[in-house]
C-alpha cells in the first residue's frame, strides 16, 4: 500500500520570504502522480501543483514550485514571496497511474504567514 | 459553473440515528468521489462513481455506509446507525475523466455524532 508522510505538522514564514514544505512517499509503482493541495479555513481543497512521475522536470506554478526526487521518493513544495493568503493546511497526495482520482493524502502541514 | 456543492454544511446527530448527505458535482463531470477527513488528518478515499456506476469502494466503507448516484448526476452518502467514530468531515469531489483529470472539491459536510 502506498503511504504519504509529511513530517512537519506546522511551519511559519515571514511575509515575502520563502518556505519549503516536505513530503515523502512510499510506492512500488513506477508511474504515478503527486500533488500538493491547499485547504484554507473555508475547508475547500484547492489543487496547488501537480507532478507526473515520468517527467524529470520539476513542476512550477507562479510562486509555487516542487523539488521532485524520484529515487529518494521525496516531493517538497517551495512557496516563494509568501503572502498572507497562503496561510492554510497543505496536503501532499499520491495517486498511481490509471487509478482515477483515488488519492492517498499525507497528514498535512499547517502553514502560518507572519506579517 | 457553481462548483461542487454539498448539503448540509453541518450535521449534528445522536448516536444510532441515520444521516444522509448530498453532493452536486460540476454539471459536465462524469466522475464523483467521496472522501472522509477526521480532525488533524488528511482526507481518506471512500468511494467513487463514474456516471451512475460505483467503481471502487474503500475498506473504510463499512456496511453501515451506502452511496448512490442514481442518474449519474448528484450523489448521496447515507450512514446508518451512526457511531461517535463517524464524526468527521465528508468531502465530495468531481472530475471529468481524461488523461489530465483534475479534481474539484466541495466544502464538505461536517458530521458530529453525540
Amino acid at each position: 500500500a502506498q503511504t504519504v508522510t509529511q513530517s512537519q505538522p506546522e511551519m511559519s514564514v515571514q511575509e515575502a520570504e520563502t518556505v519549503t514544505l516536505s513530503c515523502t512517499y512510499d510506492t512500488s509503482e513506477s508511474d504515478y502522480y503527486l500533488f500538493w493541495y491547499k485547504q484554507p479555513p473555508s475547508r475547500q481543497m484547492i489543487l496547488v501543483i501537480r507532478q507526473e512521475a515520468y517527467k524529470q522536470q520539476n513542476a512550477t506554478e507562479n510562486r509555487f514550485s516542487v523539488n521532485f526526487q524520484k529515487a529518494a521518493k521525496s516531493f517538497s513544495l517551495k512557496i516563494s514571496d509568501s503572502q498572507l493568503g497562503d496561510a492554510a493546511m497543505y496536503f501532499c497526495a499520491y495517486r498511481r497511474f490509471g487509478a482515477g482520482n483515488m488519492l492517498t493524502f499525507g497528514g498535512g502541514t499547517r502553514l502560518m504567514v507572519k506579517p | 459553473d457553481t462548483g461542487v456543492s454539498q448539503d448540509p454544511r453541518h450535521k449534528i446527530t445522536k448516536r444510532g440515528q441515520n444521516v444522509t448527505f448530498r453532493c452536486d458535482p460540476i454539471s459536465e463531470h462524469n466522475r464523483l468521489y467521496w472522501y472522509r477527513q477526521t480532525l488533524g488528518q488528511g482526507p481518506e478515499f471512500l468511494t467513487y462513481f463514474q456516471n451512475e456506476a460505483q467503481l471502487e469502494k474503500s475498506r473504510l466503507l463499512s456496511d453501515r455506509f451506502s452511496a448512490e448516484r442514481p442518474k449519474g448526476s448528484f450523489s448521496t452518502l447515507e450512514i446508518q446507525r451512526t457511531e461517535q467514530g463517524d464524526s468527521a468531515m465528508y468531502l465530495c469531489a468531481s472530475s471529468l475523466a481524461s488523461t489530465n483529470e483534475k479534481l474539484f472539491f466541495g466544502s464538505g459536510t461536517q458530521l458530529s455524532v453525540l
